[in-house]
Formats: structure tokens, C-alpha cells, sequence
């Protein structure tokens, strides 16, 4: 059980837009910056978005973050077939002084 | 070229023990926190342990807590995970990354990853 929580799974079409929400708590979201992470199968993760909105360069501007209260979301607009991957959100607990990482939306492109 | 080449897993039995270590390049080892992430098969990403820039400060998952310690020779550029008292449970991927920005759950880059199995 993670602390905190994704839907498992998520779909769109190519040229859609779809937003992944990440779920927390006072102890997490609500009092620390949000990261997101993209993994494709058998690959390393890589950081998608920084400190709840930032892009790393190389990031297209496809991909946006948003955090408000205990609650996470990242969008992808214009979805792409090579969007197909896993996505987690990230954040410090005060309360269990650790990360806590969501579980994980696959992202399907139909 | 920023990189992170994970080294020491293995096969190991229930309650032995076993040494991961991380080599970083292409930037300054000394200045960052570093990070453990495990990835059970077919699960998702846990968090594991970090370890401040000097090597003083370091922090562990409940799960690890008294079992695993995290180190770091800076002039060796490197960065350990002994892994004492391995359960099944611990079976997984575990990648070494690099603490990015002041935010504690940002990590860039992140290693390929070694597979840690332990079983009898």
C-alpha cells in the first residue's frame, strides 16, 4: 500500500489530453514539493517534472504538473504512442521521514 | 556525460549478506546527496536510503532500517549499499540516483540498475 495514491492505469488516443492524479496527505503533498518520474519497461525512471511544475530541459512542453492541497496531477497533452509508460509521483513524508512514491499509472495510448 | 553504473548484485540466500556500489561520473560527486530506490519485479518504485554530501547524515526506509547501511567514498566517487540479513522480500532492482534541487524526492539521473535475488 503506498502512501501515495494513482489510479493503475490510464488511457488516450493519439492527440489526446490525459491527466494521472497523485493523491497524499498533509505529511506529504501537502507540505513538500511533487516530482514526477517516467519509466518505460526495463528502463531505468527518469525525472519528468520538478518541485510540482518544472520541466527538466529536454522535457517537452507536452507535459505539465500542478499541485493543490494534498493532491498532485500531471497532464500530457497532443498523447503520443511513445508516451506509453509507467508514471510515479514522488514526495517527502515528514511524518514517516522518508520518500513515498505513488504506486504507478500505466499509461496505455490506444 | 552524467552517469551512474550500479555494481554487486547477485544471486544470495535468506539471511546473507551482500555489497552494492554505485560509480558516478560527469559531475561532483562531493556535492550531492545520493539515493537507493528498489523496484520489485512487476512492482513499483520504494525508496530506500539516502546519504548526505560529506556522508554524515543518512536516513532509511522502515523496511531497511538496522539491516542496510548506506556509505560513500567521495574520493573514490562512489556510493555503497551493504545489505545485511537479505529476506525474500528484498528481492528487486535497486537503483542508485542523485539528489536534485533542494527537493528530498527529486532524483536525476538514476543508474541502470542491479538485480538483488534473494532466495534459497
Amino acid at each position: 500500500q503506498s502512501v501515495l495514491t494513482q489510479p493503475p492505469s490510464a488511457s488516450g488516443t493519439p492527440g489526446q489530453r490525459v491527466t494521472i492524479y497523485c493523491s497524499g496527505s498533509s505529511s506529504n503533498i501537502g507540505s513538500n514539493t511533487v516530482n514526477w518520474y517516467q519509466q518505460f519497461s526495463g528502463t531505468a525512471p527518469k525525472l519528468l517534472i520538478y518541485r510540482n511544475n518544472q520541466r527538466p530541459s529536454g522535457v517537452p512542453d507536452r507535459f505539465s504538473g500542478s499541485k493543490s492541497g494534498t493532491s498532485a496531477s500531471l497532464a500530457i497533452s497532443g498523447l503520443q504512442s511513445e508516451d506509453e509508460a509507467v508514471y510515479y509521483c514522488a514526495s517527502w513524508d515528514d511524518s514517516v521521514i522518508a520518500v513515498a512514491f505513488g504506486g504507478g499509472t500505466k499509461l496505455t495510448v490506444l | 556525460e552524467l552517469q551512474l553504473v550500479e555494481s554487486g548484485g547477485g544471486l544470495v540466500q535468506p539471511g546473507y549478506s551482500l555489497r552494492l556500489s554505485c560509480a558516478a561520473s560527469g559531475f561532483t560527486f562531493s556535492n550531492y546527496w545520493m539515493h537507493w530506490v528498489r523496484q520489485a519485479p512487476g512492482k513499483g518504485l520504494v525508496w530506500v536510503s539516502r546519504i548526505n554530501e560529506d556522508g554524515t547524515g543518512t536516513t532509511y526506509a522502515d523496511s531497511v532500517k538496522d539491516r542496510f547501511t548506506i556509505s560513500r567514498d567521495n574520493a573514490k566517487n562512489t556510493l555503497y549499499l551493504q545489505m545485511d540479513s537479505l529476506r525474500a522480500e528484498d528481492t528487486a532492482v535497486y537503483f542508485c540516483t542523485r539528489g536534485y534541487t533542494s527537493s528530498a524526492s527529486c532524483f536525476d539521473p538514476w543508474g541502470q540498475g542491479t538485480l538483488v535475488t534473494v532466495s534459497s
